[in-house]
């Protein structure tokens, strides 16, 4: 079991369009519709914002966004908010019960 | 409005063991699997195991296998985790997580339980 890998930090300026990648391997991200993504602002409870690759839970605003090509998932926030500011965190299905995190990015609106 | 309240969480030596429990309410509990989640200061989140509704199925992250052990009381909606031979690195903020339904995501998450295993 290894943890998902994730770049440990992304920046843009606000309006702006980044993008968070997450590669696995053909046993967790590639091999199943199963990769959501958690926005965590310090101190607060991590918030499910994509599930299941490419599904936006009710709520969530319609500037974040999944997608999957292969082994790698990714997640797209468009017009950049200071509130977007937190650390996001993929997690996958890993088969036998058996699931696994990315490890973190965090996210910087300069 | 679901409603998730862990507790059992404190400070303990290295080598002795814990036992986090995990009040559910708002949502019919045994139609969802159940996690226990950590995030270890400074650190990232740690996924630490799973149970699906009826517990056949169980799963633990390599950290903690033989070491950990998931169980949940349907009739008591309730979920809890049995933290044996403590290490310091166990250390962590515990969160007791609601599945969107078998397995698929972290859905609702409690305000979690601090865990310190220190001398």
């Amino acid at each position: 079991q290894s943890a998902l890998t994730q770049p440990a930090s992304v920046s843009g300026s606000p309006g702006q369009s980044i993008t968070i990648s997450c590669t696995g391997s053909d046993s967790d991200v590639g091999s199943y519709t199963l990769v959501s993504w958690y926005q965590q602002h310090p101190g607060k409870v991590p918030k499910l914002m994509i599930s299941e690759d490419i599904k936006r839970p009710s709520g969530v605003s319609n500037r974040f966004s999944g997608s999957k090509s292969g082994n790698t998932a990714s997640l797209t926030i468009s017009g950049l908010q200071a509130e977007d500011e937190a650390d996001y965190y993929c997690f996958s299905y890993a088969g036998s019960s058996i699931f696994l995190f990315g490890t973190g990015t965090k996210v910087s609106v300069i | 409005e679901v409603q998730l309240v862990e507790s059992g969480g404190g400070l303990v030596q290295p080598g002795r063991s814990l036992r986090l429990s995990c009040s559910a309410s708002g949502f019919t509990f045994d139609d969802y699997a159940m996690h226990w989640v950590r995030l270890v200061p400074g650190k990232g989140l740690e996924w630490l195991s799973g149970i699906s509704w009826n517990s056949a199925s169980i799963g633990y992250a390599d950290s903690v296998k033989g070491r950990f052990t998931i169980s949940r009381d349907n009739a008591k909606n309730s979920l809890y985790l049995q933290m044996n031979t403590l290490r310091t690195e166990d250390t962590a903020l515990y969160y007791c997580v609601k599945d969107g339904r078998w397995f698929r995501d972290l859905y609702s998450w409690g305000q979690g339980t601090l865990v310190t295993v220190s001398s």
